[in-house]
């Protein structure tokens, strides 16, 4: 099973609520990512954690906050957000290895209005 | 700051032709190499990937050609069919640190 899931699939919020995006893995990897994608370009790397602990954060703003609760599930705590976030929200995991494929979710279409 | 650069931005092949795509990179850290395929609305699906130990791999339809010296790579892709037609990008990574080349949208012409 090589299946990464994304909820919710879609999600519209106004610039001053709060939401949360999920992900999940049982696939037994311990690195997980969450990408941004706007339309017609690739995916930007944000944050990346490992062995739930966060490795990687490329700077993003502080409207966007990571957590992972444990080794299957990877959250991402949205509020105040701009109308220019967004985008396409993907999730991926992968063995933390060198040289490890990652899988991505179908991802979370956010729009902010 | 574009890690790695992909060419062409689109592509229009023939049913049956070859299509090829070029990626080049600068970081000498980078150790893996994936090729990622999207259709509209989806994530990125693995296609094939390459390590730099090894100039070329085949999988199928799908071949990585992988040039260290030069830090280039290339997918070909044979006897493309329609179904063939989505964006693919190329990717470099090292310790779990992955960019991606800007993509390629692919229509493969009946």
């Amino acid at each position: 099973d090589t299946e990464v899931t994304q909820t919710p699939k879609h999600l519209v919020m106004g610039m001053t609520n709060k939401k949360s995006l999920k992900c999940e893995q049982h696939m037994g990897h311990r690195a997980m990512y969450w990408y941004k994608q706007k339309a017609k370009k690739p995916p930007e790397l944000m944050f990346v954690y490992s062995y739930e602990k966060l490795s990687i954060n490329e700077s993003v703003p502080s409207r966007f906050s990571p957590e992972c609760p444990n080794s299957s599930l990877l959250n991402l705590h949205l509020h105040a957000l701009q109308p220019e976030d967004s985008a396409l929200y993907l999730c991926a995991s992968s063995q933390v290895n060198r040289g490890e494929t990652q899988y991505f979710g179908p991802g979370t279409r956010l729009l902010v209005l | 700051q574009q890690q790695v650069k992909q060419s062409p931005q689109s592509l229009i092949v023939q049913k049956g032709g070859i299509s090829i795509i070029n990626c080049a990179y600068e970081n000498t850290a980078f150790d893996y190499f994936p090729w990622y395929q999207q259709f509209p609305g989806k994530g990125p699906a693995l296609l094939i990937a390459i390590r730099p130990d090894v100039s070329e791999k085949k999988e199928g339809r799908f071949t990585i050609s992988f040039n260290k010296s030069a830090k280039q790579f290339s997918l070909h892709i044979m006897d493309s069919q329609p179904g063939d037609s989505a964006t693919y990008f190329c990717a470099a990574s090292h310790n779990n640190d992955m960019r991606f080349g800007a993509g390629t949208r692919l229509t493969v012409k009946p």
